[in-house]
């Protein structure tokens, strides 16, 4: 079952601060979260695994509350650079022993100078 | 880090025609290959996951027969669109679990435009 991501589209300011929250009705192993420019293919931005977890990369982080089956991105002072869609994908067992990683439908995010 | 290689990045074919497009992994094995289709403005639709020396598993209400999926190694899986529609236009994504981070590596992606 597809994660639920809001908001749909965010504008910002360079510098200014924005949140991305995932949520998912499945009990979830971990939770990704990927940035697609437009015409390329995704890029890892990182993975938060269940235990309930945050996590840093530069000045991008994200949670994880596995109680919750909740996680948000957190950008902040955010650069033009940050602009392209955002996925969070959700990996949760899928039966017959087997995982399967399920996105979202994406955050666009535009960051203006 | 790892890299998946995938080919051709775009492709124009006449409708009815087959395609076949290839992932490879580059420095790492890739026992699972997941082979997702994304349609402008939209998400990553998981359309099969694919597994070396095993039938590919395919989700719901994608024809195995019109995708066929073939991972005969553990470095290259292909997907082979056969009898392409224009409806089968679309943005085609590998993607494999790289198991260091656990974090999954895509392809670069695959264009395919059927006229």
């Amino acid at each position: 079952q597809q994660p639920v991501q809001s908001p749909q589209a965010v504008i910002l300011r360079e510098g200014e601060d924005a949140v991305i929250n995932c949520s998912s009705s499945k009990a979830l192993y971990s939770v990704h979260w990927y940035r697609q420019k437009h015409g390329e293919a995704p890029v890892f931005l990182m993975i938060l695994l269940k235990g309930g977890e945050q996590k840093g990369h530069e000045k991008i982080s994200a949670s994880f509350n596995e109680k919750k089956q909740q996680s948000s991105l957190y950008l902040t002072a955010s650069q033009l650079s940050y602009s392209g869609t955002y996925f969070c994908g959700t990996d949760a067992y899928s039966g017959a022993g087997s995982y399967q990683l399920t996105f979202g439908k994406g955050t666009k995010l535009s960051v203006i100078p | 880090g790892a890299v998946v290689s995938q080919h051709p990045s775009r492709v124009i074919c006449k409708s009815g025609t087959s395609v076949k497009i290839e992932c490879r992994s580059l420095d790492f094995q890739a026992t699972t290959m997941f082979w997702y289709r994304q349609f402008p403005k939209q998400s990553l639709m998981l359309m099969a996951t694919s597994n070396e020396g095993s039938k590919a598993t395919y989700e719901q209400g994608v024809e195995k027969d019109k995708f066929l999926i073939n991972h005969a190694s553990l470095t290259l899986s292909t997907l082979t669109v056969t009898s392409a529609h224009p409806e089968d236009s679309s943005f085609y994504i590998c993607s494999a679990p790289e198991g260091t981070n656990y974090g999954y590596t895509f392809g670069s992606g695959t264009r395919l435009t059927v006229v």
